[in-house]
């Protein structure tokens, strides 16, 4: 079967960095995406791996290694608005996005 | 740019009775998805069209039926609503289904079926 875990929740203070791990077992790889979702809003995109590595956007910035099914989102200097829950997908075989259940992000002053 | 609109927001249902979810997006991409998301479980995907004229199931179709007679609109109907179909559905789309092609979300509908 086709699985993507995160953990479920987070913590983490105002200012400090954060990495959310995500790792998948899925038919085929074509892909992993990043979204942001606050509480009663749709999610939106944060990033994109396909090759191994890391991609930088401003305070975000998302890891794969595919060796090893693996990939983090790293949030620095965080902000009270980073607050969120943080959605790991990955593009099957079929093109498809499979989904993790999201990992919640509080922020604390 | 509106972008991916839903509607209703949020919806009360009667268990039995039939509904349609409207979906409509002004950005003239190809491909289009429902997915509903439920406490502690990823989004999951009902049906999708990579192109108008065309529909493919998903991981949970049952229950659910979809139409694409054009590009922009995408609707969802359930034509005998039970309880377990109570969730936040999300209508989305993106460019195409390969590459970096990104999958844009509308703001969602709560359906809540009693």
């Amino acid at each position: 079967g086709q699985n993507i875990d995160q953990p479920t929740e987070m913590t983490a203070t105002e200012g400090a960095i954060v990495q959310i791990n995500c790792t998948y077992q899925t038919s085929g790889f074509n892909g992993l995406f990043w979204y942001q979702q606050h509480a009663g809003e749709a999610p939106t995109f944060l990033s994109y791996n396909v090759l191994d590595g890391l991609e930088e956007k401003g305070r975000f910035s998302s890891f794969l290694s595919r060796s090893k099914g693996y990939s983090y989102l790293l949030l620095k200097e965080l902000q009270m608005k980073d607050s969120a829950s943080y959605l790991c997908a990955v593009r099957d075989s079929n093109y498809q996005l499979i989904w993790g259940a999201g990992t919640k992000l509080i922020i604390k002053p | 740019t509106a972008g991916i609109t839903q509607a209703p927001t949020s919806q009360i249902l009667a268990a039995g009775r039939s509904m349609t979810l409207r979906c409509t997006q002004d950005m003239r991409h190809n491909a289009m998805y429902w997915y509903r998301q439920d406490l502690g479980l990823g989004l999951r995907l009902i049906h999708y069209s990579n192109t108008a004229g065309t529909t493919g199931k998903g991981e949970v179709p049952d229950g659910y039926s979809v139409s694409r007679a054009n590009t922009d609109d995408f609707p969802l109907t359930l034509a005998s609503a039970v309880p377990s179909q109570t969730s936040v559905y999300f209508c989305a789309s993106s460019p195409g289904t390969s590459g970096t092609d990104t999958q844009y979300f509308g703001p969602g509908t709560r359906l809540t079926v009693l």
